[in-house]
C-alpha cells in the first residue's frame, strides 16, 4: 500500500499569511493527489486535485503542486474560514490512502 | 443543488449486520463511481471501497480491512448507493461517509454529511 505522510501535523498562522502543507508518498505516484478540508463535526470538503485533469473546488487562494513523491498544498492570504484539518489522498492505485492530516489554526 | 445523504447508521451489537444507504439528489448517481470513507472517533480518514458506474462494469474495489465483510452496491434507478456491513466489530465504530468520484480519477468531489455507526454490546 502507498503511505501518505503529511507535515506538519499542526500549524498556527495569522490572517493574510501563506500556509504550506506537505504530503510525501512512499512511492512514485506521478501527480495523482487530491486535498480535502474538514472542519470539526463536519464532512470533508474537496479542495483540489492536481492529477492529469486538474480540478479545484475551493477559492483561488488554494493551490496544489508536486509530482513523484512530494506534494504541497498552499493557502495564500489565509482567511478566517480556512481553519480545519487538511488531508491529502493518493489516487494512483488501490487501496486509496489518505495522509494523517494537518490541523490549521487561525491565530 | 447536488447533495448526498447517508442513512441507516446507529447502535449495533458486535457480529451483527447493518446496511447504509447513500441517496443522491441534484445529479444522476448512475453517471458516477461512488465511494465510502469512514472516520473513527478522533482519527483520520480511511477509504473503504468504490463501485464503478455501470458503463465501466459496476465493479468494486475494497480496502483490505473490510474486504469479505463489507460490500458496496448501487441502485441507479433510485439514485442510491449502499454499504452492506457484516460481522461488525468494535473497531468499525466510526462516522461513515459516502462520496462521489470526481471525473473518473478516484478522488472525491462531493461528500455526504456522514452517518454514525456504533458497534457495542
Amino acid at each position: 500500500d502507498i503511505q501518505m505522510t503529511q507535515s506538519p501535523s499542526f500549524v498556527s498562522a495569522s490572517v493574510g499569511d501563506r500556509v504550506t502543507i506537505s504530503c510525501q508518498a512512499s512511492q512514485d505516484i506521478d501527480n495523482s493527489v487530491s486535498w480535502y478540508q474538514q472542519k470539526p463535526g463536519k464532512a470533508p470538503k474537496f479542495v483540489i486535485y492536481i492529477g492529469p485533469s486538474f480540478r479545484s473546488g475551493a477559492a483561488s487562494r488554494f493551490s496544489g503542486s508536486g509530482s513523484g513523491t512530494d506534494f504541497t498544498l498552499t493557502i495564500n492570504d489565509l482567511q478566517p474560514e480556512d481553519f480545519g484539518t487538511y488531508y491529502c489522498q493518493q489516487s494512483e492505485s488501490f487501496p486509496l490512502t489518505f495522509g494523517g492530516g494537518t490541523r490549521v489554526e487561525i491565530k | 443543488d447536488e447533495q448526498l445523504v447517508e442513512s441507516g447508521g446507529g447502535l449495533v451489537q458486535p457480529g451483527r449486520s447493518l446496511r447504509l444507504s447513500c441517496t443522491a439528489s441534484g445529479f444522476i448517481l448512475g453517471q458516477h463511481a461512488m465511494g465510502w470513507v469512514r472516520q473513527a472517533p478522533g482519527k483520520g480518514l480511511e477509504w473503504l471501497g468504490f463501485i464503478r458506474s455501470r458503463p465501466y462494469g459496476g465493479t468494486t474495489e475494497y480496502a483490505a480491512s473490510v474486504r469479505g465483510r463489507f460490500s458496496i452496491s448501487r441502485e441507479d434507478s433510485k439514485n442510491i448507493a449502499y454499504l452492506q456491513m457484516n460481522s461488525l466489530r468494535g473497531d468499525d465504530t466510526a462516522v461513515y461517509y459516502c462520496a462521489r468520484d470526481g471525473h473518473k480519477n478516484w478522488y472525491f468531489d462531493l461528500w455526504g454529511r456522514g452517518t454514525l455507526v456504533m458497534v457495542s454490546s
